[in-house]
């Protein structure tokens, strides 16, 4: 059975800064792994999709890779803006389905 | 062509009313989701439906939940006598036959008062 855990739970950072969000899974048998934003009272805005068989991807200041052995990902934002602040959650279906397992989430945010 | 579309997107309902979420699955897709996130909570999984047929709902409670994604239209989920411990976001997500993304749509705000 699949499980999510993300670390930190909450990140506070000066403008600026590079930061590393952690994602582990138990089930390294995944179709992808999905890292969302979240913001507050909204819905979920796609970040960026691996799929299995990937072990990066990057969109502007983001970058997630995906480590199927060690059961990880993370997520790399690079030069943190105030804008940047929400929840990412990264999420992984479990084999076969895309029925989504979430993590908890971290709450971040960047302070001007 | 649209997104995965939520309506209402917020929704005031008594305790002892029903509710009725409704998710239109973007076009094409044939799969959809539904998932509830309760305050300060993760999303957690319900129910996944194809058209006319409950593929696994492992997640919905045992009473007082129900789904449906019929041929036409689009997929309800319907929520009978609510309680206050409803009170949650819930949210659709579809994915077309042998896709390999699911799309979320942004949610319906359900408040039980």
């Amino acid at each position: 059975k699949q499980e999510v855990t993300q670390i930190p739970a909450a990140l506070s950072v000066p403008e600026g800064e590079n930061l590393v969000l952690n994602c582990s899974f138990t089930d390294s048998a995944i179709y992808n792994l999905q890292w969302f934003r979240q913001d507050p009272g909204k819905g979920l805005t796609s970040l960026l999709l691996i799929q299995s068989s990937q072990r990066e991807q990057t969109s502007g200041r983001l970058n997630a890779s995906l480590d199927k052995s060690s059961g990880r990902s993370t997520l790399y934002i690079a030069a943190s803006q105030p804008g940047d602040s929400a929840t990412y959650l990264c999420a992984s279906p479990t084999s076969g389905t895309y029925k989504y397992i979430f993590g908890t989430g971290t709450r971040l945010k960047v302070l001007a | 062509n649209a997104g995965v579309m939520q309506n209402p997107r917020h929704l005031v309902r008594r305790r002892g009313q029903e509710a009725r979420l409704r998710c239109s699955p973007m076009k094409g897709h044939s799969h959809v989701y539904w998932y509830r996130q309760l305050p300060e909570e993760g999303l957690k999984f319900m129910v996944y439906l194809q058209k006319e047929n409950i593929i696994d709902e492992s997640g919905m409670p045992k009473e007082r939940f129900s789904a449906e994604f019929p041929k036409e239209g689009p997929s309800i989920l319907r929520i009978q006598q609510v309680v206050r411990g409803d009170s949650a976001a819930y949210f659709c997500a579809s994915s077309p036959e042998g896709g390999t993304e699911a799309f979320f749509g942004q949610g319906t705000r359900l408040t039980v008062v």
